[in-house]
């Protein structure tokens, strides 16, 4: 099984910053990565798929990159609503694979 | 609209059963793999089992033989079949197709006694 490492697994951000979460992959997973928000008791909400494809009704703050094993997402200008827990998922093998997740938090 | 909506979970004593379901709308279901994924009380989320559109499986290691997934095209419907339960299966348990984005509201399973 393909292992992702999310980094980190919490953040502290005020309104307007911006925050970068980043997750590897213990090979090459050819841009197969997507993006997750949960907010708690609701279901995951997927933001950003294949690497940097924004998902319909996804803001433009949010963003993501990279390749092979090494990607990262970005949210720039943090709002409240932002506030959440983020997963990556890696698809391009089954079984697809979830990163531990990253708490962003006000500070 | 996509809509995947779970069923058939509950309070169950370790060592019993329970059956879920999950009924798909708003796509041709018959097309497309599908997954459980679960996710323990505060933790993260776990993939569970997987069902090919052909009816292949794969499962976790935690789960295997213990656990069945399997579909019938004709209702819509995705099951997972729990047997064995263990404390450590209590979850929330997702119907989803992770990389399309397609996720029910999950249904929860309790093993206690």
């Amino acid at each position: 099984d393909i292992q992702m490492t999310q980094s980190p697994p919490s953040l502290s951000a005020s309104l307007g910053d911006k925050v970068t979460i980043t997750c590897q992959a213990s090979q090459n997973i050819n841009k197969y990565i997507a993006w997750y928000q949960q907010k708690p008791g609701k279901a995951p909400r997927q933001l950003i798929r294949y690497t940097s494809t924004l998902v319909s009704g996804t803001p433009s703050r949010f963003s993501g990159s990279g390749s092979g094993r090494d990607y990262s997402f970005s949210i720039s200008n943090v709002e409240s609503e932002d506030i959440a827990s983020y997963y990556c998922l890696q698809y391009d093998n089954l079984p697809p694979t979830f990163g531990g997740g990253t708490k962003l938090e006000l500070k | 609209a996509v809509q995947l909506v779970e069923s058939g979970g509950g309070l169950v004593q370790p060592g019993k059963s329970l059956k879920l379901s999950c009924s798909a709308s708003g796509f041709t279901f018959s097309s497309y793999g599908m997954h459980w994924i679960r996710q323990a009380p505060g933790k993260g989320l776990d993939w569970v089992a997987y069902i090919s559109s052909s009816s292949g499986t794969v499962y976790a290691d935690a789960v295997k033989e213990r656990f069945t997934i399997s579909r019938d095209n004709a209702k819509n419907t995705l099951y997972l079949q729990l047997n064995s339960l263990k404390s450590e299966d209590t979850a929330i348990y997702y119907c989803a197709s992770p990389p399309r984005g397609y996720w029910g509201q999950g249904v929860m399973v309790t093993v206690s006694s």
